[in-house]
């Protein structure tokens, strides 16, 4: 596989529910993150991974926790989600924090909270 | 602060138009990036192109050209002869020196819809 693969690509979960997002890259990039895209709203950076560590929190609440094993994965944990939280979670790498060249992004995955 | 405006929402042609997209930003930075990013209904946002504060230099690509002018901060996209397969919802973003080159700032988007 090439590029950024996010899984699932559809998740439907309850307020209650703990659940995953898995992101995926075999890119070689040192730099992984998380972005919200909400209808009508610019995309929001949420979490910002280099070599493994976080070096970025913008805010984000509590009940979305990442995690970035190593520089091919990284995770987004959901726990006790609310229904505004639903929207297209998209995941990116680049070569490093310091590239210029942009982010590739993954397919992202459609999260609906009920 | 940065900020990214992209004032079309949606923007309907039909088939061979040509179609301009508009962008207007906001930067305190002398060093900055932007970017055009094109998100079709899979999902994933595909890198179009990367333009720096010191490259006025219009670019032409195939059918795709962008407009860079400092004086009004705007960088533009024009679409030749488009087609059904330009449908998309395109982003605007920014990057700067002073916030991060890793942190864009996107717009809103817009709406392209090719019709045949």
């Amino acid at each position: 596989e090439t590029g950024v693969t996010q899984t699932p690509r559809h998740l439907v979960m309850g307020m209650t529910n703990k659940k995953s997002l898995k992101c995926e890259q075999h890119l070689g990039h040192n730099a992984m993150y998380w972005y919200k895209q909400s209808a009508k709203k610019p995309l929001e950076l949420m979490f910002v991974y280099s070599l493994e560590e976080r070096v970025e929190n913008n805010s984000v609440p509590s009940r979305f926790s990442p995690e970035c094993p190593n520089s091919s994965h990284l995770f987004l944990h959901l726990h006790t989600l609310q229904p505004e939280d639903s929207a297209l979670y998209l995941c990116a790498s680049s070569h490093d924090l310091e590239s210029v060249f942009g982010y590739t992004f993954g397919s992202g995955t459609r999260l609906t909270v009920v | 602060a940065q900020k990214v405006t992209q004032a079309q929402t949606e923007i309907s042609v039909v088939e061979k138009e040509d179609v301009t997209l508009d962008c207007v930003y906001e930067t305190r930075d002398t060093t900055y990036y932007l970017f055009w990013y094109k998100q079709p209904p899979s999902g994933e946002l595909v890198f179009l192109i990367r333009r720096n504060s010191f490259d006025e230099q219009n670019e032409i690509s195939g059918r795709y050209s962008w407009n860079f002018q400092k004086s009004t901060s705007s960088f533009n996209f024009t679409i030749t002869a488009s087609q059904v397969v330009d449908s998309a919802v395109y982003f605007c973003a920014l990057s700067g020196e002073n916030t991060g080159f890793q942190k864009l700032v996107f717009g809103t988007g817009t709406r392209l819809l090719v019709s045949p």
